[in-house]
């Protein structure tokens, strides 16, 4: 199956500074990707729809200020989490969708984000 | 909105047993698709099965198979023969069909344990 990467794996940065996340589609253009969060133990919120070469759509709640996302390519989104906090600790999954309707999605291994 | 309900925080079950897992969810759509996904240690998503909603007929694959009850709006997974790396978190997500293609709403998920 098609392969979707995040690099990096794990991250820890200090509270007020920037932290930028991958999403890679390594073998397919991604007609559009998904930025997910999870938390400890608990399901993944859908943050943000990103499509190439267009502004991301957040969904309700979610600060577009804070999680800043761009799609330069149709391989490559990224997720900017902007003056990080504690708060911001979290898991960071992305998923790329292809082909036709429904589509195939396939969802990268996350990024675990700590910050100090 | 939609929402997916899965009522279950952890199931046990011993190696070659079976195991179902419940899905409720509520939506006003017609047209819409559902999915299991598998979370294992690693944190990787797979997807483990697929089922339209307008075929009535239910999804299987493999061990794996569903109870889709539309007028109920139940979607139940059972694991059969149930193996030790089947233990992981188990979630249950819903797909609207059309212009929210690849939007998945989850259910909390339900922490499978298969003991020896």
């Amino acid at each position: 199956g098609a392969v979707v990467s995040q690099h990096p794996s794990r991250v820890i940065c200090k509270s007020g500074t920037s932290v930028k996340i991958e999403c890679r589609s390594l073998d397919f253009q991604a007609t559009t990707m998904f930025w997910y969060r999870q938390f400890p133990k608990k399901s993944l919120m859908l943050m943000a729809t990103s499509n190439e070469g267009s502004k991301a759509t957040y969904e309700q709640g979610v600060e577009k200020d804070k999680f800043l996302i761009n799609h330069a390519s149709l391989t490559l989104s990224t997720l900017t989490v902007t003056s990080a906090h504690p708060e911001d600790s979290s898991f960071y999954i992305c998923s790329a969708i292809e082909g036709e309707p429904p589509y195939e999605q396939y969802f990268g291994p996350g990024t675990r984000l700590t910050v100090t | 909105a939609q929402t997916v309900t899965q009522s279950q925080p952890e199931m046990s079950v011993q190696e070659a047993e079976t195991v179902t897992l419940s899905c409720t969810y509520d939506t006003s759509e017609n047209n819409y698709y559902l999915f299991w996904y598998k979370q294992p240690p690693s944190r990787q998503m797979i997807l483990v099965i697929r089922q339209e909603a307008y075929k009535q007929q239910n999804a299987t694959e493999n061990r794996f198979s569903v109870n889709f009850q539309k007028a109920a709006k139940s979607f139940s997974l059972k694991i059969s023969d149930s193996q030790l790396g089947d233990t992981a978190m188990y979630f249950c997500a819903f797909m609207k069909w059309g212009d929210s293609w690849g939007k998945l709403q989850f259910g909390a998920g339900t922490q499978v344990v298969v003991t020896p």
